[in-house]
């Protein structure tokens, strides 16, 4: 059963469009949520989080966006550059109760950024 | 500045075959994980400590064992390797936040 989904395996962006990824959840006691951004070869690094208390995070070019009552979030990259081509995951908790850090994460989507 | 160090980075075992992936951080962190990755599955959690001497099953700890005898190494053991066991294995440290610092992977192989 999985809690996070990305339905979307790969994306394809021209430099200097929008890249947006998007992910869904159906566990509704998840509160806080993160993307992840892995290159090959390397280990994911934390890019963007959001707490349910919120609709919105930006940080740079990156803006996060959580609607609750779809059980939705979407990262939003603007404008996209080629060193943005990576594998991009979203994961979720339960930041309430007794999660102990624990993540889940989606199975992630391939973004290339086209030059 | 080593953050999480995965040792080793690849191996091949045969079926049946056991080994022990080591995880090393030096930034102190309470929290750590071991995650496996496989394609179209995404990161699913096999097993966690919450500090020294604590270990805790995750979604998928079936054929894996872990100890955490110090803070700052977190073992992940295989007994006897199974091909479905094939995957890239994370581990992840944190401390009381959601922002995991990743180590760069163990590439195995089960054949």
């Amino acid at each position: 059963d999985q809690q996070v989904k990305q339905n979307s395996p790969s994306l394809s962006v021209q430099e200097g469009r929008i890249s947006i990824l998007n992910c869904d959840y159906t566990n509704s006691m998840f509160d806080y949520f993160l993307w992840y951004k892995k290159y090959p070869a390397e280990g994911p690094t934390f890019l963007i989080s959001i707490s349910s208390i919120k609709d919105k995070n930006e940080d740079g070019r990156f803006t996060v966006f959580l609607n609750k009552s779809a059980k939705h979030l979407s990262l939003h990259i603007v404008p996209s550059q080629p060193g943005d081509s990576a594998v991009y995951f979203c994961a979720a908790a339960n930041a309430g109760g007794t999660s102990y850090g624990k993540l889940t994460f989606g199975q992630g989507t391939i973004l290339t950024v086209h030059p | 500045n080593a953050g999480v160090t995965q040792t080793p980075k690849f191996r091949v075992l045969k079926t049946g075959q056991s080994m022990t992936l080591l995880c090393a951080q030096d930034m102190n962190h309470e929290y750590m994980y071991w995650y496996r990755q496989d394609p179209g599955m995404g990161l699913r959690l096999i097993h966690y400590s919450v500090g020294e001497g604590t270990t805790a099953k995750g979604e998928v700890p079936d054929g894996y064992n872990v100890s955490r005898l110090k803070k700052q190494n977190f073992l992940l053991g295989l007994e006897s390797a199974a091909p479905s066991q094939t995957s890239v294995y994370f581990c992840a440290s944190t401390g009381r936040d959601y922002g995991y610092t990743f180590g760069s992977g163990t590439r195995l192989t089960v054949v």
